[in-house]
Parts: structure tokens; C-alpha cells; sequence
């Protein structure tokens, strides 16, 4: 069963001190990866799409990379604006009209 | 302001009370699905449509109804809701190439109590 995991669960930073969030993923075949953001009681906000290893996609403080297994969101000097959920979806290259997500970080950047 | 609308923003029902929670946006997507926000759980696809008239079963249907007669509005259909279907549902569209959807835009979300 396709299935996507995320580490950590919650991840608490000094406002300024690096660090990243993990996304790991099992499907049959991947056509697509995505990396939302959400905020309490609100939807996901779209940050990121990736298709193939080794692409790289860059906003601001964020920067999104893909291995064949597995998905990073590097978050270089946060803010504490930056604390949010970022939950990671993946489209089955056989079922594409399907995503998978993942259950998410909770990001917390103290000042 | 291009968005995806959902009403009501905040449901409490009984069991068994039919509910339909509505479903609108205003770009032209082709690709509407609906998604249940459970905690430890993540988004799971309740269902999905491709375009007006062809919808399909994401992960967890069991329990739902979906329409799509056109295209801006794909409305979730609860005929008799049980405590288990109280969640956080959303709403998402997106456009399509190939008929491959891109990503996904969001609704603000329905928090639904069935007691």
C-alpha cells in the first residue's frame, strides 16, 4: 500500500537555527511530490512541486529536494512566521488521480 | 480572488441526519476532491472528480456521496452520518494536463460534529 511518512512529528527552533523536515514515501511509482503548508484552522497553502531526483526548488527560507525515496524541506534561518504544519503528498505515477499524504510536522520557531 | 469555498464552515448534526457540506471555486479547475483531516492521520481522499460527471473513490469513501454536475461545484453528500465521520473536511481543485492534476488548492475547511 502506497504509504507517506513524515519526521518528525513536531520539531521545535530557536528563531535563526537551521534544520530540516524529512518526507519519505512508498509507491509503486511517483509522478509527483508536493509540500503544503498549513496554519491552525485553515488549509493547506501550496509550497512546493517536485517530479524527479535531484530537483531542487527554492522560496524564501525554504528549499525542497527529492532522492528516489524520499523528499527534504530545508528551512535555512527561520522565522518565527514559519511555524505551521507542513504536511507532504505524493501522486502514484499509476493512479494519478490519487494523493497520498503524509500526517505532518508542526514547525514551532521560538524568537 | 481566485478560492475555494466551502459551507458550513462549522456543522453539528445527529446521527443519522442527512447533510450535504457545499463545495465552489472560481478557476476553472477541472480536478475537485474531497479530503478528511483526522489527527495522526493526516488528509485522507474521501473522493475525487476528474471533470463535470466522472467522479471516483479515494481512500476512505465508505459513507459518502459525491455529485458533480458542473464544473465549479462538487458538493459532499452525507446521508446518514455516524459519530466516526466527525473530522475536518476540505475541499480542493486543480487544474489538469493530460488529465494529470496539478497541485491542489484548498478550501478554508468544514469541522463537522456528528453526536
Amino acid at each position: 500500500e502506497d504509504q507517506v511518512t513524515q519526521s518528525p512529528e513536531a520539531l521545535r527552533l530557536q528563531e535563526g537555527e537551521s534544520s530540516s523536515l524529512n518526507c519519505s514515501y512508498t509507491v509503486s511509482g511517483l509522478r509527483g511530490l508536493f509540500w503544503y503548508r498549513q496554519d491552525p484552522g485553515k488549509g493547506p497553502e501550496f509550497l512546493f512541486t517536485l517530479y524527479s531526483a535531484g530537483e531542487e526548488k527554492e522560496k524564501e527560507r525554504l528549499k525542497a529536494t527529492l532522492t528516489k525515496k524520499e523528499s527534504f524541506l530545508h528551512i535555512t534561518a527561520p522565522k518565527p512566521e514559519d511555524s505551521a504544519t507542513y504536511l507532504c503528498a505524493v501522486r502514484d505515477l499509476y493512479n494519478f488521480n490519487k494523493f497520498y499524504f503524509g500526517s505532518g510536522t508542526k514547525l514551532n520557531v521560538k524568537p | 480572488e481566485a478560492q475555494v469555498t466551502q459551507n458550513p464552515r462549522y456543522l453539528i448534526t445527529v446521527t443519522g441526519k442527512k447533510l450535504t457540506v457545499t463545495c465552489s471555486q472560481n478557476m476553472n479547475h477541472e480536478y475537485m476532491s474531497w479530503y478528511r483531516q483526522d489527527p495522526g492521520l493526516g488528509l485522507r481522499q474521501i473522493y475525487y472528480s476528474m471533470n463535470v460527471e466522472v467522479t471516483d473513490k479515494g481512500d476512505v469513501p465508505e459513507g459518502y456521496k459525491v455529485s458533480r454536475k458542473e464544473k465549479r461545484n462538487f458538493p459532499l453528500i452525507l446521508e446518514s452520518p455516524s459519530p466516526n465521520q466527525t473530522s475536518l473536511y476540505f475541499c480542493a481543485s486543480s487544474s489538469s494536463g493530460d488529465r494529470v492534476p496539478y497541485e491542489q488548492y484548498f478550501g478554508p475547511g468544514t469541522r463537522l460534529t456528528v453526536t
